[in-house]
């Protein structure tokens, strides 16, 4: 069973703190993707990562880095938290094997509030 | 840019009742079609796929969605809801010239009365 775990369920921060979220999946998957969820918007993609030391952009990178140094870990950075930045953020993973349809796996989520 | 619209954002139905939600999509390449479903309180998980082979898919918990290519569209289905399938659907695609990403829509909120 595939299992992506998250350092925090909730998260409460001070505006112009640094954040860190960390994201552990353990199937060996090369691709992991940060999002967050906001109600009435879906998931929005925030960075994503095919390998170790690569990082793409996504949808909304803005005020966001991400840090991939193990395979395993994937790590999404705030570097100045602000109040626009509160939100439920999940972490997913999937296979590059195109047999497994890209599928992804998500974690539990963290919810975190600026203040 | 490729995207994936779900037409309802809530919907409320009773115990019983039909269920179908729908889901379209503006690729007209290959794409793998996906519906997630978020129950209160716990994580994302897959509810049914597709991506070749006949376009009615089952799923889990008696869910199934059809595939209409002509219509991109991918609506998801049940017969009979009941109240434990009050929880948050997401229809995602996977489109093969974006590299690894599911593009994923804005969610229906389900909302089942006993």
């Amino acid at each position: 069973d595939v299992k992506v775990t998250q350092s925090s369920r909730y998260l409460v921060k001070r505006t112009g703190e640094k954040v860190f979220l960390e994201c552990v999946q353990d199937m060996d998957h090369e691709n992991m993707f940060w999002y967050r969820q906001d109600p009435g918007l879906g998931l929005r993609l925030i960075y994503f990562s095919y390998d170790v030391k690569m990082k793409e952009k996504g949808d909304i990178p803005e005020g966001y880095s991400v840090s991939r140094e193990k395979k395993e870990r994937f790590s999404l950075i705030l570097e100045s938290a602000s109040t626009n930045q509160t939100s439920m953020y999940l972490c997913a993973s999937s296979s590059q094997d195109p047999g497994n349809l890209y599928e992804q796996y998500f974690g539990p989520g963290t919810r975190l509030t600026v203040t | 840019a490729q995207s994936v619209s779900q037409h309802n954002h809530h919907v409320i139905l009773s115990e019983a009742a039909s269920l179908e939600l729908g889901c379209n999509y503006s690729y007209g390449g290959t794409v793998n079609l996906f519906w997630y479903v978020q129950y209160p309180g716990q994580h994302l998980q897959l509810l049914l796929k597709y991506f070749s082979g006949d376009p009615l898919v089952k799923g889990i918990k008696g869910f199934e969605a059809e595939f209409i290519k002509s219509k991109f569209s991918f609506n998801l289905r049940k017969p009979s809801v009941q109240w434990s399938d009050t929880a948050e659907y997401f229809c995602a695609v996977f489109v093969y010239n974006q590299g690894g990403k599911l593009i994923f829509g804005q969610g229906t909120e389900l909302s089942v009365k006993p």
